[in-house]
């Protein structure tokens, strides 16, 4: 168990380009998040699967974003039109059905120029 | 949507020492989380408070849950450097799945 990986670590990209970010979360677990922080602040809520179903999405999550779970297994987020807010560290955690701890990643920083 | 405040925001401290971190949250929550995070690091897990009343403790690091107050705290007892770092606590609203994090404590531990 290698914990919850994600790619890429570092993404830099122009204004308006589309990226995509994957996680890959502990294998039985079948809880997965994704999170946004930026410097200074506490991680924020984007949206939650459990299997392959999205449960939750942040009502401050703009339509240019878009998540996944395709599987039950990895996900990807996707972030269309890249504007700079978006510029921030962009994190995963997956937990089991019986256990409460989330694991996070070690996330996606991204910078949009 | 869960609420959660923490504070204070930051925190100089001297080896030895004693503190408390303090976390309100705004409604009804059935989980309350305390996390760790370095700097350029991820989110470490703490604790997991579950039920009101609930106490945990970990080396010099103890944190407890009142859910009728709404309010966790952390406990730090005879700080020593290596405890410096960002604390978040982090709630669940009864009905929902998200995590919602407060704004966390930054926390300097000196000689």
């Amino acid at each position: 168990d290698t914990g919850v990986s994600q790619d890429p670590r570092h993404k830099i990209t122009k204004r308006g380009q589309n990226v995509t970010f994957r996680c890959d979360p502990i294998s039985e677990h079948n809880r997965l998040y994704w999170y946004r922080q930026t410097l200074g602040q506490g991680p924020e809520f984007l949206t939650y699967f459990q299997n392959e179903a999205q449960l939750e999405k942040s009502r401050l999550l703009s339509d240019r974003f878009s998540a996944e779970r395709p599987k039950g297994s990895f996900s990807t987020l996707e972030i269309q039109r890249t504007e700079q807010g978006d510029s921030a560290m962009y994190l995963c955690a997956s937990r089991s059905g019986t256990d409460n701890v989330l694991t996070f990643g070690a996330g996606s920083r991204l910078t949009v120029l | 949507e869960l609420k959660v405040e923490q504070n204070p925001l930051f925190l100089s401290m001297q080896e030895g020492k004693n503190y408390t971190i303090y976390c309100n949250y705004s409604t009804t929550s059935d989980r309350l989380y305390w996390y760790r995070q370095d700097p350029g690091k991820s989110l470490e897990s703490l604790f997991v408070l579950l039920s009101n009343g609930a106490v945990k403790q970990e080396g010099r690091l103890m944190a407890s849950l009142d859910t009728k107050a709404r309010l966790s705290t952390l406990h730090i007892t005879a700080a020593v450097h290596d405890l410096s770092a960002t604390y978040f606590c982090a709630g669940r609203y009864t009905s929902g799945y998200a995590l919602n994090f407060g704004k966390g404590t930054s926390l300097l531990v000196t000689p």
